[in-house]
């Protein structure tokens, strides 16, 4: 069974730019999350989509991030404008509704020039 | 809200020492706790967990026991190798199907 998947592993861009994470989820999980962790620190929760519906976003840091799950498969993190303090890795877990135990992905580090 | 406390690091240890990381937590109810590791390269992967009071969790040599009474779960094993250089999170999960929330996580280093 495949795991979680990430796309791309790294991006390097420059402030005001824009850039789009993707995360496919460990197939049949309902739930997907998206953390953050900046250099040093905590890793952050972001939000939480049970199927294609947004269950909790009160991590999300602004307006200048939007997280999408068509379809309920897998799941987009678009940044736009990316500011320096974006910079990160990014991680995605997804869980089935019973057993929930969170399995990760390997992350996309997002570097913001 | 919830917090998770995690020691200082880094930590060096030479192989075959002992290891203890010390977790503490507030929050209000029973959450589960975990620790995660990620290995240089890699993602986050479960190390255990335990979802009660007095649960003991354990996996590779790693052990951890889930302590009400001090808010603990400092994870433990009794020889250390090389292979177990890597980043340990201590976390916890207030109920079903919730977020994680995460300590800052600390760098082990295993020397030969």
């Amino acid at each position: 069974e495949a795991g979680v998947t990430q796309f791309p592993s790294h991006s390097v861009i420059e402030k005001g730019q824009t850039v789009t994470l993707r995360c496919d989820p460990i197939s049949g999980h309902d739930n997907l999350y998206w953390y953050r962790r900046v250099m040093g620190k905590e890793i952050k929760f972001l939000l939480h989509f049970v199927k294609e519906s947004k269950q909790d976003e009160s991590g999300m840091p602004n307006n200048r991030f939007l997280a999408e799950r068509t379809g309920g498969t897998y799941s987009t993190l678009k940044v736009q404008p990316a500011e320096l303090e974006d910079s990160g890795v990014y991680f995605c877990a997804s869980s089935q509704s019973g057993p929930d135990t969170q399995y990760f992905g390997p992350g996309t580090r997002l570097t913001v020039l | 809200g919830d917090s998770v406390t995690q020691m200082e690091g880094p930590v060096t240890l030479s192989e075959e020492a002992f290891l203890t990381i010390n977790c503490t937590y507030t929050a209000t109810g029973y959450p589960s706790l975990f620790w995660y590791v990620q290995y240089p390269g890699e993602g986050l992967q479960l190390l255990l967990k335990a979802t009660k009071a007095d649960d003991k969790g354990s996996n590779k040599g790693f052990e951890a026991t889930y302590r009400k009474e001090t808010t603990s779960f400092h994870l433990e094993k009794g020889s250390v190798q090389v292979s177990d250089s890597a980043v340990y999170f201590c976390a916890l999960k207030p109920g079903a199907n919730s977020k994680l929330t995460f300590g800052k996580g600390i760098t082990l280093s295993v020397r030969p």
